[in-house]
C-alpha cells in the first residue's frame, strides 16, 4: 500500500540558510499535518492543512511556513535557520480532519551546522 | 494546554518478563493512540482507542483505555528482544493535532 512520502530524507544545511521540505500524502488523503522531533524528544506538533487551507497551528517558529498545494502535497519553508532547527521532521496524512488516524512518513533529517 | 505524560521513561526488562508502561493525560480527549519507534525512524502505529473501556491487543502488547481516570496502559507481556524500542501514546483532541507523550524507551536484554 502507497505511503507517506517526504523528500529530503536527509538534508544538511548551515546557520541562516533556508531549507523545503516535502511531503506527498498517502492518495485520496486531503489532510496533512508537520511534526518536529528533536533528538531524545517527543514529535512536536507544528501545522496542519486541511484541503489546502491551513487548519491548526502548533508550535511553528515565525521563521517557518507551510502551505498545501491542490494535488495536496505539502511544502515546510525553513528560514534563517538556527542549530536548534536540527531535527527529524515528520508529515502525517489522514483521511479528512477529524479522521481518527493519522499516517505518518519516514521522516526528514534535518542537520543545522 | 493539554499535557501528556507516560512513565516509565526509561525500562528496562529480562526477555519473558511483563511491565506495564503508564499514560495519563490532563484533559478530555477523544481519543488515544500508541505509537512505537526506532532509533531513527518514523512512528509505526500500533493500537487506537476510541472510546472508554476500549482493550485492544496485538500479540505481546495489549493496551487499554480508561476516559474517567484519563488514563491508558501498554502491557507487555511475555518481553522479546524485538520489542525493544521507544514507545509513545498520543491524544487528540478535536481530531486534529496529537499530544504526544514523553515517550518510554524500553530495552529488553536477554
Amino acid at each position: 500500500a502507497a505511503g507517506v512520502i517526504q523528500s529530503p530524507r536527509h538534508l544538511i544545511k548551515e546557520k541562516r540558510e533556508t531549507a523545503t521540505l516535502k511531503c506527498y500524502p498517502i492518495p485520496r488523503h486531503d489532510t496533512v499535518y508537520w511534526y518536529q522531533q528533536g533528538p531524545g524528544q517527543d514529535p512536536q506538533f507544528l501545522i496542519s492543512f486541511y484541503e489546502k487551507m491551513q487548519s491548526d497551528k502548533g508550535s511553528i517558529p515565525d521563521r517557518f511556513s507551510a502551505q498545501q498545494f491542490s494535488d495536496y502535497h505539502s511544502e515546510l519553508n525553513m528560514s534563517s535557520l538556527e542549530l536548534g532547527d536540527s531535527a527529524l521532521y515528520f508529515c502525517a496524512s489522514s483521511e479528512g480532519p477529524r479522521s481518527y488516524e493519522q499516517y505518518f512518513g519516514p521522516g526528514t533529517r534535518l542537520t543545522v551546522t | 494546554e493539554l499535557k501528556v505524560e507516560q512513565n516509565p521513561l526509561f525500562l528496562s526488562m529480562q526477555e519473558g518478563k511483563n511491565y506495564t508502561i503508564y499514560c495519563n493525560y490532563s484533559t478530555t480527549s477523544d481519543r488515544l493512540y500508541w505509537y512505537r519507534q526506532d532509533p531513527g525512524k518514523s512512528l509505526e502505529s500500533l493500537f487506537v482507542l476510541l472510546s472508554n473501556g476500549a482493550v485492544k491487543q496485538e500479540g505481546r502488547l495489549m493496551a487499554s483505555l480508561d476516559t474517567k481516570a484519563r488514563l491508558s496502559t501498554l502491557h507487555i507481556t511475555a518481553a522479546v528482544h524485538d520489542l525493544s524500542a521507544t514507545y509513545f501514546c498520543a491524544v487528540d483532541r478535536a481530531g486534529n493535532q496529537f499530544y504526544f507523550g514523553t515517550g518510554t524507551s524500553l530495552t529488553v536484554i536477554p
